[in-house]
Order: C-alpha cells, then sequence, then structure tokens
C-alpha cells in the first residue's frame, strides 16, 4: 500500500536555528498538508499545498514558517527560527485528485521536533 | 464544545464487546473522517463520511452522521486487543482556514480506547 514518507523521524534543534522536516507524498496526490500535534493536545492543522502554491493556511502558520515542493517527490516544511513552543510531532499528509472520495487523507508517521 | 470533539475522552471495555465513540461539531461540514492513533505513531485514516450520507461500514467499523444534530459516531464491534488506541473525529469545514483553498482538517481531542484481553 502506498506511504507517505516523513524524514527524519526525530530531530533535536536550538532554539533559533533553522529547520527543515521532509516528506514524500504518495505520487500521484495533489494536494499535501502539514499537521502539528503537541504532546498530549489535538493534531493541529497547519497548511495545505496544491498546485504549487499555499492553498489554505491556520493561524499558527505564521511568517516563520514556509513550505516548498522543491521537485516531483518532496515536500518541506521550514521553521525559520525555531522556538521552544515548535516542540510538536509534525505529520505530513496527502490526498487524492478528489477530496470527499472514500480514502480520506494518508499521513506519515511524523517527525518528532523538540527544539532546547 | 468546539468543532470536532470527541467523547468519552476515556472508554476501557472488554475484548468482543463493542466499543461506541461520539463526536459532535459545530458548523457545517463537507465531510468527516476518523481516524486512529496509536500511541506516539501516525494517524491512520479509517472511514470518510460525507455530509450527504448517514452511515458507512467498513469491516468491524460503522459510522453514522447526523447532519441536524452535528454529530457522528464510530462503533467497532467485537473489539479486539489490537483496536488499542485513541480514535479521532476530523472535520472538513468550508471556509474554517484562510486561502479557501483544499480544506485542512480540524481535529478533536480523542478519545482513548483501552481493550481488556
Amino acid at each position: 500500500e502506498p506511504e507517505v514518507t516523513q524524514t527524519p523521524s526525530h530531530q533535536v534543534t536550538q532554539m533559533g536555528q533553522e529547520v527543515i522536516l521532509r516528506c514524500v507524498p504518495i505520487s500521484n496526490h495533489l494536494y499535501f498538508y502539514w499537521y502539528r500535534q503537541i504532546l498530549g493536545q489535538k493534531v493541529e492543522f497547519l497548511v495545505s499545498f496544491y498546485n504549487n502554491e499555499i492553498s489554505e493556511k491556520s493561524e499558527i502558520f505564521d511568517d516563520q514558517f514556509s513550505v516548498e515542493r522543491p521537485d516531483g517527490s518532496n515536500f518541506t516544511l521550514k521553521i525559520r527560527s525555531t522556538k521552544l513552543e515548535d516542540s510538536a510531532m509534525y505529520f505530513c499528509a496527502s490526498s487524492g485528485v478528489e477530496l470527499g472520495l472514500n480514502y480520506g487523507y494518508t499521513f506519515g508517521s511524523g517527525t518528532r521536533l523538540t527544539v532546547v | 464544545s468546539q468543532q470536532g470533539e470527541e467523547d468519552p475522552q476515556a472508554l476501557s471495555i472488554q475484548e468482543g464487546e463493542n466499543a461506541t465513540m461520539n463526536c459532535s461539531y459545530k458548523t457545517s461540514i463537507n465531510n468527516l473522517q476518523w481516524y486512529r492513533q496509536n500511541s506516539g505513531r501516525g494517524l491512520v485514516h479509517l472511514i470518510l463520511i460525507r455530509s450527504n450520507e448517514r452511515e458507512k461500514h467498513s469491516g468491524r467499523l460503522r459510522v453514522t452522521l447526523d447532519t441536524s444534530k452535528k454529530s457522528s459516531s464510530l462503533l467497532i464491534t467485537a473489539s479486539r486487543a489490537a483496536d488499542t488506541a485513541s480514535y479521532f473525529c476530523a472535520t472538513d469545514t468550508p471556509g474554517a482556514y484562510s486561502g479557501g483553498g483544499a480544506d485542512g482538517l480540524t481535529f478533536g481531542k480523542g478519545t482513548h480506547l483501552i481493550i481488556q484481553p
């Protein structure tokens, strides 16, 4: 079964450093997403990406965050200057051409980001 | 309550029993999805039900949607120890986020289900 792959699985970074989280969505999917889950809290939507541009974003996705699809397979989330409160599990997801079809989103296993 | 809020927060039942979890939401939706998350792992999609559907089945899972009450339920029949996990409902709500594009999901806090062997 096709998978969404995320790397690295764990990342520890110093406060103020830039981090890039990487994702390889399912190859024939056209919509890509980033979510985060702070320990013990809800999964929160960050951003969606379609046709090489941001489609939707939440209030969390401020100027510190950016997304990019640098080639035909990778989808990245960059945090420019990390803060302690950015520590969370970050999930990438992708979905097919038509939302509402009976398979929903496919999520990756996540990258656990720890900011120290 | 917030969009996509599950109850109960925790549920412990014996293996073989049925487990029912509920989700309530506040605004109109395009669809509602249920996900499972094992401790520290990723989210696994279980079922998507559209706003014009009332019931869906997948194996031992049954999902209902009542748009008049803005609620959904997930029933797991003949539970197994392997069903132990957190279960989340997530709503695809038009206009929930800025941009108007591919709608991001709004998740609830989840129901932690424990199946006692």
